[in-house]
């Protein structure tokens, strides 16, 4: 159980396009959802938090007007990265959190989506 | 502001025990978790410590001093699979819900 998808794993636009990454929880109901940024050999940058039916909170730094987030359902989150350019190359990671996984101090990670911007 | 800092790298043999320090300075803590991630995957979950002591679980124990801000994972009988990046990441308020703030991690190589 708890396991979570990201759609595409992989992502390769030109520079200005719009890209939009999936996230979902396979066999749970995640009232919360995160969204991470991680550069080569650097940590996870937690970029916003999102809650179902809500508008998503951005950390300092992260554009909300770039890095669009919609929670619209309990199993769904989606970012898009709007007029991407080079610079937004990264691997973005969502987890999940929610009620009925084992153990609620738990977040399940995604398996990332790799963006290239050319 | 937030820091989690971490050993960049730590070299280990098959069958040694190897411990991973995480030094932090959050605002507001509810707990320290420790993250293992191999190379292009996702984050795995290893162990959660909300109070001071020890947590166990098989090869892998972790530890917190709230006091001292302080925490580490320890990794025992140490096999080639362990080759990873380890994180340690707070839970800490976050608005409406909490969130993880991740540590800078730290780069284990298991060597023969």
């Amino acid at each position: 159980g708890a396991v979570v998808s990201q759609h595409p794993s992989r992502v390769i636009c030109k520079s200005g396009t719009s890209v939009k990454i999936e996230c979902r929880s396979l066999d749970f109901q995640a009232t919360t959802m995160f969204w991470y940024r991680q550069f080569p050999k650097q940590s996870l940058m937690l970029m916003a938090t999102s809650n179902e039916g809500s508008k998503a909170t951005y950390e300092q730094g992260v554009e909300k007007d770039k890095f669009l987030i919609n929670h619209a359902s309990l199993t769904l989150s989606t970012l898009t990265v709007t007029s991407a350019h080079p610079e937004d190359s990264s691997f973005y990671i969502c987890s999940a959190r929610g009620w009925g996984l084992a153990g609620y101090n738990e977040q399940f990670f995604g398996p990332g989506t790799r963006l290239t911007v050319l | 502001g937030q820091s989690l800092e971490q050993p960049s790298e730590v070299t280990a043999v098959e069958g040694a025990i190897v411990q991973i320090n995480c030094t932090y300075q959050t605002s507001g803590f509810y707990g320290l978790s420790w993250y293992q991630q191999h190379d292009g995957g996702a984050p795995t979950f290893l162990s959660y410590n909300a109070l001071d002591g020890l947590e166990e679980t098989g090869r892998f124990s972790s530890f917190l001093s709230r006091s001292d801000s302080y925490g580490y994972l320890l990794l025992q009988e140490l096999q080639m699979k362990d080759s990873a990046s380890y994180f340690c990441a707070v839970r800490a308020p976050g608005g409406a819900t909490n969130k993880l703030i991740f540590g800078t991690g730290t780069l284990l190589a298991v060597q023969p």
